[in-house]
């Protein structure tokens, strides 16, 4: 079965300070991921995916994530925290079915809090 | 940008009450969703919604609930007789398709529902 594990579910950092969000994923096939980040009020936003090829992703805002094959993770990172990246980071497998469409597996989330 | 929206931001009701919770998806997407995240839990799928039906649902989408896309814009779901455990965020999302290998799905800003 299909689940995603976020192992920090709260983590602070200072502004400008660099960033690692965890991300492991249980999947039997070629696991399509993505990062999704909520501010408070906002929708789910889509930070950044992966499908396939370069196992480094560019999302926006500056953010970055390895897909690790070998450990099954799919960390975020970002080398210089900014205040406005306080907020919730989702990370999610999705899967595809000839039968039913797509859906998607979400981890518990992490809080990012980014001190002065 | 197109988003996924969401109405209201946040509903009170009473243990027994029906509440509906709408959505309007992004206009060129086809295929719809609803989602929940229990406080502190996992974000969970609830249904998948294409054509008019049903494409897939979980566990939890049990007969207390229902979904319906009344007119061209709208999409809602019903919780007919709420409970407790019903309290949660519920997030709607849309996709333009559901194929291979996956879509990017796109969320609404979610809908907090307490149930007392």
């Amino acid at each position: 079965a299909q689940s995603v594990t976020q192992p920090d579910i709260h983590i602070t950092v200072s502004e400008g300070a660099s960033l690692e969000l965890r991300c492991n994923y249980s999947y039997g096939a070629t696991p399509y991921l993505f990062w999704y980040v909520q501010s408070p009020g906002q929708g789910l936003q889509l930070l950044l995916k992966y499908f396939s090829g370069d196992t480094l992703v560019q999302g926006i805002k500056g953010f970055e994530a390895e897909f690790k094959r070998s450990q099954s993770s799919f960390n975020l990172r970002k080398p210089s925290v900014h205040w406005s990246d306080a907020a919730e980071y989702f990370c999610a497998v999705g899967k595809f079915s000839s039968n039913t469409g797509n859906q998607f597996y979400f981890g518990t989330g992490t809080s990012l809090t980014v001190i002065p | 940008e197109p988003e996924v929206t969401q109405t209201p931001s946040h509903q009170v009701t009473q243990m027994g009450q029906e509440v509906i919770l709408r959505c309007v998806p992004i206009s060129n997407h086809l295929y719809f969703y609803w989602y929940r995240q229990i406080l502190g839990q996992k974000v969970e799928f609830l249904v998948s919604f294409y054509n008019n039906e049903i494409s897939e649902k979980s566990e939890i989408f049990d007969d207390q609930f229902s979904v319906e896309r009344p007119d061209g814009s709208n999409f809602t779901l019903k919780i007919r007789s709420t409970k407790l455990e019903d309290s949660a965020m519920y997030f709607c999302a849309s996709s333009e398709g559901s194929g291979f290998p996956v879509e990017t799905q796109y969320f609404g800003p979610g809908t907090r529902l307490l149930v007392l």
